[in-house]
Order: C-alpha cells, then structure tokens, then sequence
C-alpha cells in the first residue's frame, strides 16, 4: 500500500509570492491534516479536510488556505509569502481522522 | 487546553540498551488518543505506536511500548534493544477528539552511540 505523499518536496519561493503544495493520502483515507512544523513554534495545526470539507481550522491568517478534491487528495495555498512562512510543511491522512494518523515525507518551503 | 510535555529535550543510549522517553499530557476530554512518531533528519514523520484513553492494555509495536499510566496522564515510551537508526527526534502527540486535531509537545531528541 503507498504511503502519504507529498509534492513538491523542496521549494524555494520569494517573499511576495505564493504557493501550492500537495498531499496524495493512503489511498481509502479520507481525512487529510496540514502542519507547519519551524524550529521556533514546533508543530502547528493548520486544518483537516473530510470528504472534501474544512472541518477544523487552526490560528493561522486567511493567507494559509487549502481544499480537498473527490479522490481525497488535498492542497495547501500561501498566498504573500513572508519570510516566517518558511517551514516544514507536513500533511497526515487517516481512515477518519480520529485513528492512526500517517505523515508524508514534508514540503520544504524556504522563503527568501 | 491541550498540553503535551516531553521534559528530556535530549537522550543518548547506548546500542543495545533499553531507554524511556517520557511524555505527559493535560486533557480534560474522556476520549483521546495518544502516539508516538519518530522524525528522522529527512522530516518525516514515522508513526510509532498508538494507544486509545479507553484502551486497558498497554500498546505494544515490536520493540516499542507504551507505558500508559491514565491517572498520571503520562504516556511514557520504551524503546527495547535500542539501535543506531533510532536516532531522531521523538514526539508524543496527543489527538484531541473535541477539536479534531493533533497536539504536539517540543519533542526529545534521541541518540543511540555505539
């Protein structure tokens, strides 16, 4: 069975600009969550996707958004990079989202 | 709030050796799950090991195990016969059922020398 996967994996964007990241889960999985893993605050929320709805939101500005297509797969979007976006971006996919969580291999974004 | 505490920012073992990485979280919710995820050098994030508040037993992976003491809110994990791929850093998250997300402490970084 394939793992999380995520693309790209390395990106390197200028401030200003902005970004899509993306995450393919295990396949049957239909919960996908994003984190935002720096040095300085660890590992943070960012939102769960369900059947291709937001169903929880983390405290991060409206230029974070994502969504979630019909096969599950989901997207992240930044829009105005600033130089503190730069970070490890990772995304969990689970059967429901309350179970085993499974990590992919991160985007990661560096901002210059 | 959720809150998770790993107190040993850094371990070192010895190949071979038995080591516990200690984690203690604070929930007020009745349901919740808690796990262990090893994040080698590369960023990804390697789920270890899982245990349910409901669960009676402890977790058991392989040379993993949870040592899941519900009173004390603590969440230890073991790691038996230590090895050189051990090596990362080690998280214990806790999955909070009434916000519908994973709660990380700051980690603890393992070191397994020859």
């Amino acid at each position: 069975k394939a793992g999380v996967t995520q693309t790209p994996r390395y990106l390197i964007k200028t401030r200003g600009q902005q970004v899509t990241l993306s995450c393919s889960p295990i396949s049957g999985h239909r919960s996908v969550s994003w984190y935002q893993q720096t040095p300085g605050q660890g590992l943070q929320f960012l939102f769960e996707y369900f059947s291709e709805t937001q169903r929880n939101k983390g405290n991060f500005p409206g230029r974070f958004s994502g969504r979630q297509f019909s096969n599950s797969r989901s997207e992240m979007n930044v829009s105005t990079l600033e130089l503190g976006d730069s970070a490890l971006y990772l995304c969990a996919s689970s059967l429901m989202g309350n179970y085993e969580q499974y990590f992919g291999p991160g985007t990661r974004l560096t901002v210059t | 709030a959720q809150k998770i505490t790993q107190t040993q920012p850094g371990m070192f073992v010895q190949e071979k050796e038995a080591v516990t990485l200690d984690c203690t979280y604070d929930t007020s919710d009745q349901s919740y799950g808690l796990f262990w995820y090893k994040q080698p050098s590369s960023g990804e994030m390697i789920f270890l090991i899982y245990q349910g508040s409901y669960d009676e037993q402890n977790a058991t992976e392989g040379r993993y195990s949870l040592n899941f003491q519900k009173a004390r809110k603590s969440a230890n994990l073991v790691i038996s016969a230590s090895q050189l791929g051990d090596s990362a850093m080690y998280f214990c998250p806790q999955w909070a059922s009434t916000l519908g997300r994973l709660y990380f402490g700051r980690g603890t970084q393992l070191t397994v020398w020859p």
